[in-house]
C-alpha cells in the first residue's frame, strides 16, 4: 500500500535556527514527490516537485531533496513568514501515461518559527 | 493560485441533509480532482475526473459522488450527511503534464 509519514509533526524553531523536515514514503513506482505549503484556510500552494534519487530543488529559503526512500525539505534561516504546514505527497505511476491527480499525502509538519 | 475556483467557500448544514459543491479548474484543463481534509485524517483523495469520466477513485463511501460537465466544471455531492462529514474539500487541476496540483481555496462544510 502507498504510504506517506512525515517528522516531526510539530517543529518549532528561532528566527534565523535551520533545520530539516523529513518525509518517507512507500509507493509502487514514484511517477513524483511533491512538498506544498499550506496555511490555515487555504489550499496547498505547490512548492518542489521530484522525480528521481539524487534530485535537489530550491526555492528562496527552502531546499528539497530526494532518496529512493525518503525526502528532505531543507529551511535555511527561517523568519516567521515561513510558519505553515508543509505537506509531502507522492504520486503513483498510472496508466500509459503516467499521470492522475491522486495523490497521497503525508499528516504534515507544522512548523512555527519565532521572531 | 492558479486560477480554481470553489464555490461556495463556507457552508453549514445539518445531519442527513445533502451538499453540493462546485469546482471550475484552469481554463482549458479537463483534469479535475477532489479531496477532503479533516484534522484527524488529513488530505485525502475523494476522486478524479477527466474529460467528464470518473478516472479514479478513493476509499469513501457512496455518499461521496461528483460529476464534470463538458466544460471541465466539476461538482461533488454527499448525501446523508454525518458529523465526520465536516472537513475542508479541496479541488485541484494539474497546471501541466508535470505531475503536480494546483488547488482552490476550499470549501469549508460544517455538519451539525
Amino acid at each position: 500500500e502507498d504510504q506517506v509519514t512525515q517528522s516531526p509533526e510539530a517543529l518549532r524553531l528561532q528566527e534565523g535556527e535551520s533545520s530539516s523536515l523529513n518525509c518517507s514514503y512507500t509507493v509502487s513506482g514514484l511517477r513524483g514527490l511533491f512538498w506544498y505549503r499550506k496555511d490555515p484556510g487555504k489550499g496547498p500552494e505547490f512548492l518542489f516537485t521530484l522525480y528521481s534519487a539524487g534530485e535537489e530543488k530550491e526555492k528562496e529559503r527552502l531546499k528539497a531533496t530526494l532518496t529512493k526512500k525518503e525526502s528532505f525539505l531543507h529551511i535555511t534561516a527561517p523568519k516567521p513568514e515561513d510558519s505553515a504546514t508543509y505537506l509531502c505527497a507522492v504520486q503513483a505511476r498510472f496508466g500509459g501515461s503516467g499521470n492522475t491527480g491522486k495523490l497521497i499525502f503525508g499528516q504534515g509538519t507544522t512548523l512555527q518559527v519565532k521572531p | 493560485k492558479a486560477g480554481v475556483t470553489q464555490t461556495p467557500r463556507y457552508l453549514i448544514k445539518t445531519r442527513g441533509q445533502q451538499v453540493t459543491l462546485s469546482c471550475s479548474p484552469i481554463s482549458g484543463h479537463r483534469s479535475v480532482s477532489w479531496y477532503q481534509q479533516t484534522p484527524g485524517q488529513g488530505l485525502q483523495f475523494l476522486f478524479e475526473y477527466f474529460s467528464e469520466t470518473q478516472r479514479n477513485k478513493g476509499n469513501f463511501p457512496g455518499r461521496f459522488s461528483g460529476r464534470q460537465f463538458s466544460n471541465s466544471r466539476s461538482e461533488m455531492n454527499v448525501s446523508t450527511l454525518e458529523l465526520g462529514d465536516s472537513a475542508l474539500y479541496l479541488c485541484a487541476t494539474p497546471p501541466g503534464n508535470t505531475g503536480e496540483l494546483f488547488f482552490g481555496e476550499g470549501s469549508r462544510l460544517t455538519v451539525l
